[in-house]
């Protein structure tokens, strides 16, 4: 199993600009998620997908959109970059939304907006 | 709100010294807490859970209901602990919330 895999590692946008973070995951799992990570804001939830089909906004959607058509993927959309946005996107998924399910992150995407 | 506080954005001890790293947490409700830990140049990982009342790689964690705290402890630091740790809670519509992050530094 891959697990969680994030892409691109690295990217660099003006201000204005559209991209596309990738996630999937190969472990069938229900529940994903995406966060940004900021010094000294430690992790906060973008959105989240419950199942294909299914998504709801986190603590800080505004400047993102997301979408999930499978259960394996589910990416995070710029529709125009600001420099606010610079951070560190990670993705992360977990078996079912109850119990004490463990969230597997990815390796991380690192975001840089001039 | 749900809110999770760690106090310490840095901790440095000596190897084989005591470690606690703090959290503090706000529910109202019966809460779910977490530890992951991120090493240098790798990914998040769970490290433990509350519900499983387990030691993983020495470290320990009690929910204390009372003071809200869910603190990380270790009673002989290793150099391999160094890395940084994120308290969470998991809230309504299984939203996770994490702190700020406390990054250990074991001295040798």
């Amino acid at each position: 199993n891959a697990g969680v895999t994030q892409t691109p590692k690295f990217q660099v946008l003006k201000t204005g600009q559209s991209m596309t973070l990738q996630c999937a995951q190969d472990m069938n799992h229900e529940y994903m998620s995406w966060y940004r990570q900021d010094p000294g804001m430690g992790l906060r939830l973008i959105h989240y997908s419950v199942g294909a089909g299914i998504t709801d906004q986190g603590e800080v959607p505004n400047g993102y959109n997301v979408s999930r058509s499978t259960t394996e993927d589910f990416p995070l959309r710029l529709l125009s970059a600001a420099p606010s946005q610079t951070s560190v996107y990670f993705c992360a998924s977990s078996s079912s939304p109850g119990g004490y399910n463990e969230q597997f992150f990815g390796p991380g995407t690192r975001l840089t907006v001039l | 709100a749900q809110r999770v506080t760690q106090p310490e954005k840095l901790l440095s001890v000596f190897k084989g010294a005591p470690v606690e790293l703090k959290c503090n947490y706000s529910y109202s409700g019966s809460p779910e807490l977490f530890w992951y830990v991120q090493y240098s140049r790798q990914r998040l990982q769970l490290l433990l859970r509350h519900i499983s009342r387990e030691s993983i790689k020495g470290f320990t964690a009690d929910l204390n209901k009372g003071e809200t705290s869910f603190h990380l402890k270790k009673p002989f630091a290793q150099e391999e602990d160094s890395a940084m740790y994120y308290c969470a809670l998991r809230g309504p519509g299984n939203q996770f919330y994490f702190g700020t992050g406390t990054s250990l530094t074991v001295i040798p």
